[in-house]
């Protein structure tokens, strides 16, 4: 199959808190797992992505961590900031030749 | 600005006409790939180009069909349009394939069917 499952769907957390989302892929061939950041009417950005090989990166406040064994990799974003809420997308790659994108996890980060 | 550009931004027609969406990839990029995301729903792939050549399908209508061309630009057309199909269409690129390239977005066509 191709899926990628994403949770929660929505997410609200006080300024400061932590924030987790997670996600499972069904594909045991993906090698490839970015996460998107999307806000009201604008693109996808990318904001972190992570390769097979490798079981945990880190970039600032947000980190992703993989597991091949379980098909799980998650999101994590510490120290949240208002600027921080938007829609969050993670993704796995199927086949080298396409991105199949969970369904998003709206977050909102209350000041 | 990704780099990656899409025209028009918003298109408005009616059922049944046919649109051409049209994507220029980033400078050195030889991938295509054309999302379609309606309201409040997530990204739904549709097409991959790869240097002209179509790599891979996703749920994609009979109705919609799409090309690159060898300048690289790529054509999402979309024809007997119906109100359904109303949505954001994003394209995006990358160097290459998907084992080790970044896939960016550009800003979107806004299609209305009414």
């Amino acid at each position: 199959g191709e899926n990628v499952e994403q949770h929660p769907s929505t997410l609200s957390v006080q300024e400061g808190d932590s924030a987790v989302i997670k996600c499972t892929y069904s594909d045991s061939a993906s090698n490839y797992f970015p996460w998107y950041k999307q806000e009201l009417g604008k693109r996808p950005q990318l904001i972190i992505d992570i390769r097979s090989n490798v079981g945990e990166k880190k970039d600032q406040r947000i980190a992703v961590t993989l597991n091949k064994t379980a098909k799980h990799f998650s999101l994590h974003i510490t120290e949240t900031q208002p600027e921080d809420s938007a829609v969050y997308f993670c993704a796995a790659s199927i086949g080298f030749q396409k991105l199949v994108f969970g369904t998003g996890t709206r977050l909102l980060v209350s000041p | 600005d990704s780099g990656v550009t899409q025209t028009p931004k918003h298109l408005i027609t009616a059922t049944g006409q046919r649109v051409t969406l049209r994507c220029s990839p980033r400078s050195g990029d030889l991938s295509v790939y054309w999302y379609q995301q309606s309201l409040d729903q997530g990204l739904q792939f549709l097409i991959h180009y790869y240097n002209g050549e179509e790599r891979a399908k996703g749920n994609i209508l009979e109705r919609f069909s799409a090309q690159q061309f060898p300048d690289l630009h790529s054509e999402l057309n979309l024809s007997s349009l119906e109100l359904g199909d109303s949505a954001l269409y994003f394209c995006a690129s990358s160097v290459g394939v998907l084992r080790d390239e970044k896939l960016f977005f550009g800003s979107g066509t806004q299609l209305s069917v009414l």
